[in-house]
Parts: C-alpha cells; structure tokens; sequence
C-alpha cells in the first residue's frame, strides 16, 4: 500500500500562533487526501477533503478559515491551524485515496497548544 | 453518522480467535464493509474489506451474513500486538469517498 508521511509528528505551540502540518503521499499520485482530528480516548471526526488543485469541502461544523487547508501537488496536502487555542489541541490524521478501495492512512501529528 | 453498530470493548486471550462483531442493517447495495484498526497514538491501518463473500488475507478473515447486515472480522491468532480500536465501517468501493469512523470496538488481548 501506499507510504504516508506526516510532518511533524508533534508540535506544541503558544495560544494565538499558527501551526502547519504536512501530509505527503510518498509513493502513490493522491488527487484526494482527508483530514482528521481525533480527541483524546473519542474515535476519528472527518474535517475535511482536500482535492489536488481545488478548494477543499469542510465537513459541517468544521471552520474553514481556522483550518486552512492547500492540496497544491498529488504528493503533498497541509492544514493550517490559524490562531490555535488549547481546544484545538488534538491528534491530526491525514489519509490518501487510493484509486479502489484504498484509504492509508498517515501516522498522525500530535499538536499541543498552551 | 456512522452505519455500523459495534461493542464498546472485548477481551481474547492471546493465541485464542477474536470475533469482533458488527452490524451495519442499513447498508446499500454498492456498499462494501470495511475493517481498519488503530493502534494507540497510531494512525489506522487497512485490515480487510467485502461486498457479499467472505474475504481471508494474511491478517485476518471477514465473515458477512447472506442479508449483508452483520459481519465478524476474526483474527484467527490473536497476539499481545493485536490490542487495538477496531473499526468497521461501510462506504462505497471507491478510494475517493470518505470514510466516516464510528466508535468502534476496543478490543484487549491478555496474555
């Protein structure tokens, strides 16, 4: 299956900051990624789908303009945290969609706002 | 919302098989079942997947009922290693289409 990389793995960053996370596709063309966050002990919540080249489709609830997402190249997606606060301190999954059935998913970047 | 209804959490113990149920009652004609599990701070990992037939891969059998409304993912020798959030879900058959978690089952294995 395909590799999927996320950088970093965890952040930790003062409240009001910015924080940009990288998920890149390291072996397979990704014309769709997907983020998700996940809250300590909950299961994972949908935020996004990022398609190469286009807006992103926000899941509802979901605030665009905190979480900023650019899927510029069929390698690489990433999602801003705009003016983080400790709320938005959580495990951030991204996944790549494979041509069939695939979805891999990558190893998750813990972002700690204090 | 998720389709899929699934125990909170099962104990196995270790070398003995783990059959971890799941219904899905509404699911769609053009739906498959899909099982992922996640390991703590991991991110999750493809397991098994199947539209009406029963599915065996290196990791683990998929037993769906003939009316398709419940399944059982069986990992025929559990390990230590096994211990995870199990995950069944329902979508279509097309990478492109998101796939939306449920609770899932936390499943311990004891030595």
């Amino acid at each position: 299956g395909a590799v999927v990389s996320q950088h970093p793995s965890w952040v930790i960053c003062k409240s009001g900051t910015s924080v940009k996370i990288e998920c890149r596709s390291l072996d397979f063309q990704a014309t769709t990624m997907f983020w998700y966050r996940q809250f300590p002990k909950q299961s994972l919540m949908l935020m996004a789908t990022s398609n190469e080249g286009s807006k992103a489709t926000y899941e509802q609830g979901v605030e665009k303009d905190k979480f900023l997402i650019n899927h510029a190249s069929l390698t690489l997606s990433t999602l801003t945290v705009t003016s983080a606060h400790p709320e938005d301190s959580s495990f951030y999954i991204c996944s790549v969609a494979g041509g069939s059935h695939e979805q891999y998913f990558g190893p998750g970047t813990r972002l700690t706002v204090t | 919302d998720a389709k899929t209804t699934q125990p909170t959490s099962m104990d196995c113990a270790e070398g003995r098989a783990a059959n971890l149920p799941c219904n899905h009652s509404t699911i769609s004609g053009n739906e498959y079942v899909y099982w992922y599990r996640q390991i703590h701070s991991q991110g999750p990992q493809y397991i098994i997947h199947g539209l009406k037939n029963n599915e065996t891969n290196e990791m683990a059998s998929l037993i769906i009922t003939e009316d398709r409304k419940s399944s059982t993912l069986i990992l025929p020798h559990a390990t230590l290693r096994d211990t995870a959030v199990y995950y069944c879900i329902v979508r279509v058959g097309t990478g492109g289409f998101k796939t939306i978690f449920g609770a899932g089952t936390r499943l311990f294995v004891k030595a």
